[in-house]
């Protein structure tokens, strides 16, 4: 069964801390995306890559960086984890065969609360 | 860029009744729309997509969407609700030639009551 597996499915972390969530897709695909999902707002487009080492920033970058340096492993990195990074960290996926990523698969997510 | 709306944020319905949520987008270009349904405890899954052609599109569950291009909207409907369907469902835009990921909405938070 293919799959987009998350690393932690909660993270408890400290103000200042350096946080890394990882997520990995079994199926050979090219695009992939981090969101952070919060009630109310619903998903937000964090950073998303559509190779290895490229990125390109979504809606709300600040405060984040990727790392892409294989191709099935997508890693979000909060430099300086913060109160308000508090939230759902969904990874997903795109064959580059779909441009138009209706075949987005998601993985379970993150659940990442800062103290 | 492009953006989404959905207006009802929390929507509660007795079983059987039907079910009509709204979401319009704002892109001047060609966008393909889709709805994303999230049940409680499960992954984000497609409920149902629009690219091109006829603007009544059917997805699983009984579910279908309406695309109507002057009113940039695309709104979801069924005309029985199950208590199974109590779930989250986002609408979600892809703007052709724009960047390549979606821009999602808000999200509707439905609660079918048995």
């Amino acid at each position: 069964d293919v799959k987009v597996t998350q690393s932690s499915r909660y993270l408890v972390k400290r103000t200042g801390e350096k946080v890394f969530l990882e997520c990995v897709q079994d199926m050979d695909h090219e695009n992939m995306f981090w969101y952070r999902q919060d009630p109310g707002l619903g998903l937000r487009l964090i950073y998303f890559s559509y190779d290895v080492k490229m990125k390109e920033k979504g809606d709300i970058p600040e405060g984040y960086s990727v790392s892409r340096e294989k191709k099935e492993r997508f890693s979000l990195i909060l430099e300086s984890a913060s109160t308000n990074q508090t939230s759902m960290y969904l990874c997903a996926s795109s064959s580059l065969l779909t441009p138009t990523n209706e075949k987005l698969l998601f993985g379970s997510g993150t659940q990442l609360s800062v103290l | 860029a492009q953006s989404v709306s959905q207006h009802n944020h929390h929507v509660i319905l007795s079983e059987a009744a039907s079910l009509e949520l709204g979401c319009n987008y704002s892109y001047g270009g060609t966008v393909n729309l889709f709805w994303y349904v999230q049940y409680p405890g499960q992954h984000l899954q497609l409920l149902l997509k629009y690219f091109s052609g006829d603007p009544l599109v059917k997805g699983i569950k009984g579910f279908e969407a309406e695309f109507i291009k002057s009113k940039f909207s695309f709104n979801l409907r069924k005309p029985s609700v199950q208590w199974s369907d109590t779930a989250e469902y986002f609408c979600a835009v892809n703007a052709l030639g724009g960047r390549r990921a979606l821009t999602f909405g808000s999200g509707t938070r439905l609660q079918v009551q048995p």
